[in-house]
């Protein structure tokens, strides 16, 4: 089955540094790879996703790469603010899985 | 509507109780997953419901059963729990089974056996 390892698992940056948090997973037929957000208490959030079709896609501060013949992908946050700490997980999916393979999570903290 | 509810939010429980957990969703998605998650940890796959059959079981103990009465809701139906059981619990929809379309988690219940 597919494994997906994150690291690093504790990030602490200064306000307006850039994070960066990576995952590598081992299936090489896995298409799908979602990063989630989660606040304390709170439900993991979509933030950002990408398809193996493409390389890099960017949301305002949030851009995700994925380099398929490495097999890894990777979380940038740039501008990162003090809202940004939480927990981050990478997934993966692909075809023929019926659920997503989290990664063991990324706690950002982002110091005023 | 483009949220999965669950209900209770909160639930404490003895280990001899009977307790069941409600998620439901109105988005027409036709896969539904139930997740376990300790703190700290990343959600745990436990079962997903794919057309209202249960698709995978992922060696859940029997003291957690599964129910899908429809394509909007479905249940966890929680008997003889251990205090080690105690997580927040997941629910999660998708549109058709695969989770890279509208893949949406609920809110969870923290459950807590005593």
């Amino acid at each position: 089955g597919e494994n997906v390892e994150q690291h690093p698992s504790t990030l602490s940056v200064q306000e307006g540094d850039s994070a960066v948090i990576k995952c590598t997973y081992s299936d090489s037929a896995s298409n799908y790879f979602p990063w989630y957000k989660q606040e304390l208490g709170k439900r993991p959030q979509l933030i950002i996703d990408i398809r193996s079709n493409v390389g890099e896609k960017k949301d305002q501060r949030i851009a995700v790469t994925l380099n398929k013949t490495a097999k890894h992908f990777s979380l940038h946050i740039t501008e990162t603010q003090p809202e940004d700490s939480a927990v981050y997980f990478c997934a993966a999916s692909g075809p023929g899985r019926r659920a997503l393979t989290f990664g063991s999570g990324t706690r950002l903290q982002v110091q005023p | 509507d483009t949220e999965v509810t669950q209900t209770p939010k909160h639930l404490v429980m003895g280990m001899t109780n009977k307790k069941s957990l409600k998620c439901e969703q109105h988005m027409g998605h036709r896969a539904m997953y139930w997740y376990k998650q300790k703190a700290k940890k990343p959600p745990e796959l436990m079962f997903v419901y794919s057309y209202e059959k249960l698709s995978i079981n992922e060696s859940v103990p029997s003291r957690f059963s599964p129910e899908c009465p429809n394509s909007s809701l479905l249940n966890l139906h929680l008997h003889a729990l251990q205090p080690e059981d105690s997580a927040l619990y997941l629910c999660a929809s998708s549109q058709d089974g695969a989770p890279d379309y509208g893949y949406t988690f609920g809110s969870g219940t923290r459950l807590t056996v005593v």
